[in-house]
């Protein structure tokens, strides 16, 4: 089955500097990528749609100065979450999604999980 | 908008009974999906059943079974003989017909299940 890899699993970070977070797809070319944050005991929330070769597609209410998406190639995104802050810290997902079509339509990575002190 | 509701926040269930979750859903558009996944507390998104809008038959996967009732907009994933491992989170998911071609999943807010032995 198709595999999407999230690195780091996990990061602390000071408040105020910026971090990035990975995803890959590790055996198929993705040309969407989904990026989820997802607090304490709650839902899954979209934070934005990634395209390989155009600008990423932000959720409502989701500062795209502060959440940069960059899908550089078809089998990499990243998220860096710029100047960040104790309230940033969440668990963040991302999902890949292969060009054809089929219900197992999105493929989750494992998470990071971002702590912000 | 699209809207899914998941009304039980958590759910006990004695080992090797079966286990009702429910999801109720809310779309204006003839072409959707709906979709299960299981959370352990590692956190990854397991993926467990699917069910077309158009399908005629409710979708099973070994023990996972959706009760797809399409006029009531439910959805409701059937668990039988639960075991020790089903203890998790579980979220319903609906995907609308790609607007653009993004498959974009909206979450319900998740049911923790616990079995007891």
């Amino acid at each position: 089955g198709a595999v999407v890899s999230q690195h780091p699993s996990w990061v602390i970070c000071k408040s105020g500097t910026s971090v990035k977070i990975e995803c890959r797809s590790l055996d198929f070319q993705a040309t969407t990528m989904f990026w989820y944050r997802q607090f304490p005991k709650q839902s899954l929330m979209l934070m934005a749609t990634s395209n390989e070769g155009s600008k990423a597609t932000y959720e409502q209410g989701v500062e795209k100065d502060k959440f940069l998406i960059n899908h550089a190639s078809l089998t990499l995104s990243t998220l860096t979450v710029t100047s960040a802050h104790p309230e940033d810290s969440s668990f963040y997902i991302c999902s890949a999604s292969p060009p054809t079509s089929g219900p197992y339509e999105q493929y989750f990575g494992p998470g990071t999980r971002l702590t912000v002190t | 908008a699209q809207k899914i509701t998941q009304t039980q926040p958590g759910m006990f269930v004695q080992e090797k009974e079966a286990v009702t979750l429910d999801c109720t859903y809310d779309t204006s558009d003839p072409s959707y999906g709906l979709f299960w996944y299981k959370q352990p507390s590692s956190g990854e998104m397991i993926f467990l059943i699917y069910q077309g809008s158009y399908d005629q038959q409710n979708a099973t996967e070994g023990r996972y079974s959706l009760n797809f009732q399409k006029a009531r907009k439910s959805a409701n994933l059937v668990i039988s003989a639960s075991q020790l491992g089903d203890s998790a989170m579980y979220f319903c998911a609906m995907r609308e017909a790609p607007i653009g071609g993004y498959n974009k999943l909206i979450f319900g807010a998740g049911t923790r299940l616990a079995v007891h032995p």
